[in-house]
């Protein structure tokens, strides 16, 4: 069955400070992974997602997340944290067919000025 | 391209009343999906629909929620009666294709609702 644990219920960084968020997997086959960001009050916005090649993805707002099969891990960085970062952010695994996306608890993330 | 909407965004009820939300996805969106998100926890799938066809329901409590989505476009889930643990946050998304592995969802706002 899939799963999905973060780690780290909340972050506290310094704005300008990097971030890395952590997340790990657990599928039977190659999954599809997600990083969603959901800000107070709004729905879930899509960051990068994962399928094959490259395992560096790149997404919006300067996030990227590495692919790491080994150890199961899709961890989301920032080489930057501005203050408007600062929302609950979700890693979710989907399969192949169906598309049902399976999320972890979420981490939330507080920056400090 | 608007968003997918839902409402209402805000729903108070007492324990064993009745509640519907609604969703309109994405124009030409042929999936949509219906999360339920308790608070503390992330997302999750309670009924997946293909055009008007269900995909996924397992998830679903079907003693006391039922879903449709007439016509494939727009959805309605609703609580019948309602428990206190279903306190959440109701999530509507859709995606683009027929569902298929790696397609993005895209998430309206939410409905909070909240159980006395």
């Amino acid at each position: 069955a899939q799963s999905v644990t973060q780690p780290d219920i909340h972050i506290t960084v310094s704005e300008g400070a990097s971030l890395e968020l952590r997340c790990n997997y657990s599928y039977g086959a190659t999954p599809y992974l997600f990083w969603y960001v959901q800000s107070p009050g709004q729905g879930l916005q899509l960051l990068l997602k994962y399928f094959s090649g490259d395992t560096l993805v790149q997404g919006i707002k300067g996030f990227e997340a590495e692919f790491k099969r080994s150890q199961s891990s899709f961890n989301l960085r920032k080489p930057s944290v501005h203050w408007s970062d600062a929302a609950e952010y979700f890693c979710a695994v989907g399969g192949i067919r169906g598309n049902k996306l399976v999320f972890g608890a979420g981490t939330i993330l507080r920056v400090k000025s | 391209e608007a968003g997918v909407a839902q409402s209402p965004r805000y729903k108070i009820i007492e324990k064993r009343q009745s509640v519907a939300f609604w969703c309109n996805p994405i124009s030409g969106h042929a999936t949509l999906y219906w999360y339920q998100q308790i608070l503390g926890q992330g997302p999750k799938l309670l009924i997946q629909f293909q055009n008007n066809g269900v995909v996924d329901d397992s998830q679903l409590p079907k003693d006391r929620f039922s879903a449709e989505r007439l016509k494939g476009v727009d959805s309605t889930l609703k609580i019948q009666p309602a428990k206190l643990e279903d306190s959440a946050v109701y999530l509507c998304a859709s995606s683009y294709g027929a569902g298929v592995g790696g397609e993005t969802q895209y998430f309206g706002p939410g409905t909070r609702l909240l159980v006395l």
